[in-house]
């Protein structure tokens, strides 16, 4: 089945920009959605189809995907922002199903 | 406003049956393109995609769980049911569904998730 492998952590400075990378056979192929999950909470989408932000979602946050690769940016970064972020994508074939990323930590030093 | 909720048992034990109930309101799974999905993240651990059941009844489900897992849906109770059979240890997680407004892209509302341990 399909995988996806995002880095355990990323560390940035606040009002830096984070990038949160998202690999995948020929992922640029696919949609790529998006989610922030802070401690106890649940999952919130923050970006869908590559790029796009659902309302309430700040301009900051942007997606792109290409190729083998999928990022998430985070520009001008706050303590707010630490959060575990996941991709995910649908995979496509005869049977229905999803999967996610394994996850990244991002600390805001 | 969509919202959605888990409920059902806090502890099973191993090799029991696990019957989770998705209680929603906001939205109809009678509507063309709409489903629910269930989504489970072990303490500590990454999100890890189970099942999605479809406005049409279509289903899908994860291939490493398939044998075990199984979504049903009542339009008339707005409820999604999981049931997940033979649970081990290794199932405690917190449990969560969510609803995809798009063919089972992604999922853009959550319910706050129930955890669910496996213990003798």
């Amino acid at each position: 089945s399909y995988v996806l492998t995002q880095p355990p952590s990323v560390s940035v400075a606040p009002g830096k920009t984070a990038r949160i990378s998202c690999g995948g056979d020929n992922i640029g192929s696919k949609s790529v959605y998006w989610y922030q999950q802070k401690p106890g909470q649940a999952p919130v989408l923050v970006i869908y189809y590559n790029s796009d932000r659902p309302s309430g979602i700040p301009e900051r946050f942007s997606g792109s995907n290409s190729g083998n690769t999928a990022t998430l940016t985070i520009a001008r970064v706050g303590a707010g922002d630490e959060a575990d972020y996941y991709c995910h994508v649908w995979e496509s074939g005869s049977e229905h199903r999803g999967v996610f990323g394994g996850g990244t930590k991002l600390t805001v030093l | 406003q969509i919202t959605l909720k888990e409920s059902g048992p806090t502890l099973v034990k191993p090799t029991q049956t696990l019957t989770l109930t998705c209680t929603f309101s906001g939205f109809s799974l009678s509507t063309s393109g709409v489903s629910v999905g269930w989504i489970r993240q072990p303490p500590g651990k990454a999100l890890e995609w189970l099942a999605l059941i479809y406005w049409d009844d279509d289903k899908g489900y994860s291939p490493s769980l398939r044998s075990r897992l199984t979504v049903t849906k009542d339009t008339s109770k707005n409820q999604v049911v999981l049931t997940m059979t033979n649970m081990d240890p290794v199932d405690t997680a917190t449990y969560y569904c969510a609803h995809s407004p798009s063919y089972g892209d992604y999922f853009d509302y959550w319910g706050q998730g129930a955890l669910v341990s496996v213990s003798s």
